[in-house]
């Protein structure tokens, strides 16, 4: 079963409006993150914001912020007044336990975000 | 701040060659991971080294090997080259505590022609 989904392939989003980008998750641990990262056509991973488990308030940095609905199991990222910048793959990541040593990210398929002038 | 160094940034081989990619990873991170990305595919995570040794393995082919070093630079070695395995190769480090955040290099794309 897929552990990270992500059911929009693209999305469109006009300047300066708000987009949501889904998210949704699938562990049996009780202690875990989520993680959305950018990808431009460049090709570089640049990390946006981190949720964990154990988070009680929505994470948010700047014009990113992430709606974090355990019971649902979903973890939403929406930017705020987008930027043509902001055109991108986007991916949702989960990171199963927590603790030191290696704890690989599992990837969602991605959600390529086009803002439109 | 120092980010995670990944060369050769682009690498053109036949099929059948052999290649390798070096990781230098963030100072004082102590775990280095190595993820394939397939055009238009997500990221999948090939291996990983917790202090120096191998902790996961996931998807990585048998023709494929990885090591860390004492200095914490690790090297991916392809041999065999098949034309699937043209792909962007990301290596990615973190460090002890915090989120567990994975700072990614910029990747080596390989093309197998």
């Amino acid at each position: 079963a897929q552990k990270i989904t992500q059911t929009q392939p693209g999305m469109f989003v006009q300047e300066k409006e708000a987009v949501t980008l889904d998210c949704t998750y699938d562990t049996s641990d009780q202690s875990y993150g989520l993680f959305w990262y950018k990808q431009p056509s460049s090709g570089e991973m640049i990390f946006l914001i981190y949720q964990g488990s154990y988070d009680e308030q929505n994470a948010t940095e700047g014009r990113y912020s992430l709606n974090f609905q355990k019971a649902r199991k979903s973890a939403n990222l929406v930017i705020s007044a987008s930027q043509l910048g902001d055109s991108a793959m986007y991916f949702c990541a989960m990171r199963e336990g927590l603790g030191a040593g290696s704890y690989q990210l599992t990837f969602g398929k991605g959600t390529k975000l086009s803002v439109i002038p | 701040a120092a980010g995670v160094i990944q060369s050769p940034r682009h690498l053109i081989k036949e099929k059948r060659e052999t290649a390798t990619l070096k990781c230098y990873p963030i100072p004082r991170h102590d775990t280095v991971y190595w993820y394939q990305q397939g055009p238009g595919q997500d990221p999948q995570f090939l291996i990983s080294f917790y202090e120096k040794m191998q902790s996961d393995k996931g998807s990585i082919p048998d023709r494929f090997s990885a090591q860390q070093f004492s200095d914490y630079h690790s090297e991916l070695n392809m041999s065999s080259l098949e034309l699937g395995d043209s792909a962007l190769y990301f290596c990615a480090s973190s460090g002890r505590g915090g989120t567990g955040e994975l700072f990614f290099g910029e990747g080596s794309r390989l093309t197998v022609l």
